[in-house]
């Protein structure tokens, strides 16, 4: 299994709080993403990051900003939470690969995040 | 727009027979494929993959077929097993090198024993 641990795992919190998750990574891959999965919409990329401190926006970004100041740890933060943001996290990394060959993205365990 | 998509919510299969798992996409651009397995509650796991340069990758009873030409791929499980009950996910990249990766919205594949 990659080495990817993210906390917390389980989180209740209200409606108009800030939450952050964290994505901790020991593989010392060069790409963290952020993806939510939601009935109907399967995995969503939410932010993603290319580098430390360089990020940049996936397909379903509002309400959400990300940070990586060490290659290690991705946080991703809901500044006010909403209900609509009720969803399952996932963390994922990769690493640049070969030519024609592709990266393989590996995926954390997952964070379930309620929104009260 | 739904870049990939996986048209079948669900599919149900007996005991050693084949499952045939589908997903087109629309993106020319895209040019490498994965197929991810999901339990509930665990974390996606990844299955296979192919590049654009071939149509066909095997692995073990796994096998993906690429179809370029129809912007189609399709995931094949021989013989189908209950422990093969599952979400599976197909993605889509520009690559190597490149960050994103698009998933679609899932298949549940259930194995009747």
């Amino acid at each position: 299994d990659a080495g990817i641990t993210q906390s917390p795992r389980h989180k209740v919190t209200e409606t108009g709080t800030p939450v952050t998750l964290r994505c901790h990574q020991t593989e010392n891959h060069r790409y963290m993403y952020w993806y939510r999965q939601d009935p109907g919409h399967g995995l969503r990329l939410i932010h993603y990051s290319y580098g430390v401190k360089d990020t940049d926006k996936g397909e379903v970004s509002d309400g959400y900003s990300v940070s990586r100041s060490k290659t290690e740890d991705f946080l991703l933060t809901l500044e006010s939470a909403t209900s609509s943001q009720t969803s399952v996290y996932f963390c994922a990394i990769s690493q640049p690969g070969e030519p024609t060959s592709g990266n393989t993205i590996y995926f954390g365990e997952g964070s379930w995040l309620t929104v009260v | 727009d739904q870049q990939v998509k996986q048209n079948s919510p669900s599919l149900s299969v007996q005991e050693g027979r084949i499952s045939i798992l589908n997903c087109d996409y629309t993106n020319s651009m895209f040019d490498y494929f994965l197929w991810y397995k999901k339990y509930p509650a665990e974390g996606p796991t990844f299955l296979i993959s192919i590049s654009s340069i071939k149509d066909k990758n095997e692995d073990g009873r796994f096998t993906v077929f690429l179809n370029k030409s129809a912007k189609h791929l399709s995931l094949h499980i021989v013989p189908s097993q209950p422990g093969d009950s599952a979400v599976y996910f197909c993605a889509a990249s520009e690559g190597s090198g490149t960050y994103k990766y698009i998933f679609g919205t899932g298949t549940r594949l259930k194995v009747l024993a």
